[in-house]
């Protein structure tokens, strides 16, 4: 199917673990974006990149990994989970710019417990 | 630094009112202000955007105004549905800031029918 998909859709991991999410857009966007979404804080951006091979840190980076070997891929790894990464993470793209008409896919609830 | 302050945090109407939600920025720099709605389960969808170079701007039945002086900007939902019942969020781009959206805590609609 055409546009922005992620998975998985629900993990629970535990702390100290490894975990990546997966992120991949068919619309060929230069721009991707993973973000996190907490009751009280809105959407807050952990990583973007420009293209292939070119990630820059957001608002919140630490404890976050990213890579982007192809245009249409955007993983973000948690190198090991703690509690504080509990949330719901989404996926953006765009096509027109840096920040404008994101394309958001419909998240992973991540859990660690 | 950019800081979006959005308000209220929830908000309930009757179908066919109107709904009005409201946000600050920090930065007079910023220059492009989005909003965003989010349904349950599904990730955040553009709905209309705003350049500072423009007072007012309407798509049917949603408008966004903003005030360079006082650095707000609002929603404006007329003849409100049950299906306008989301999470809505405002953003902005700081022009000084590499770019980034700064997103609001977001507000919970709520229509009864």
């Amino acid at each position: 199917d055409a546009g922005i998909t992620q998975s998985p859709r629900y993990k629970i991991t535990e702390t100290g673990r490894q975990v990546t999410l997966m992120c991949h857009q068919t619309w060929s966007h230069s721009y991707m974006f993973w973000y996190r979404q907490d009751l009280g804080h809105g959407l807050r951006l952990i990583y973007y990149s420009a293209a292939a091979d070119i990630t820059d840190k957001g608002e919140v980076p630490d404890g976050y990994v990213v890579s982007r070997s192809k245009t249409e891929n955007f993983p973000l790894t948690l190198e090991s989970a703690t509690r504080s990464q509990t949330s719901v993470y989404f996926c953006a793209s765009s096509g027109q710019g840096p920040n404008e008409k994101l394309f958001f896919g419909s998240g992973t609830q991540l859990s660690v417990l | 630094g950019e800081n979006v302050e959005q308000h209220p945090s929830t908000l309930s109407v009757q179908e066919g009112d109107s709904a009005v939600i409201k946000c600050t920025y920090s930065d007079s720099a910023s220059n492009y202000f989005p909003w965003y709605k989010q349904e349950l389960g599904k990730g955040p969808q553009l709905i209309i955007d705003i350049r500072s170079n423009v007072g007012e701007k309407k798509d049917q039945r949603i408008a966004v105004t903003l005030n360079k002086t006082a650095k707000h900007f609002s929603l404006h939902i007329t003849e409100t549905q049950p299906e306008d019942s989301a999470v809505y969020f405002c953003a902005a781009i700081p022009y000084n800031q590499g770019g980034k959206l700064i997103f609001g805590q977001g507000t919970e609609l709520s229509v009864k029918p």
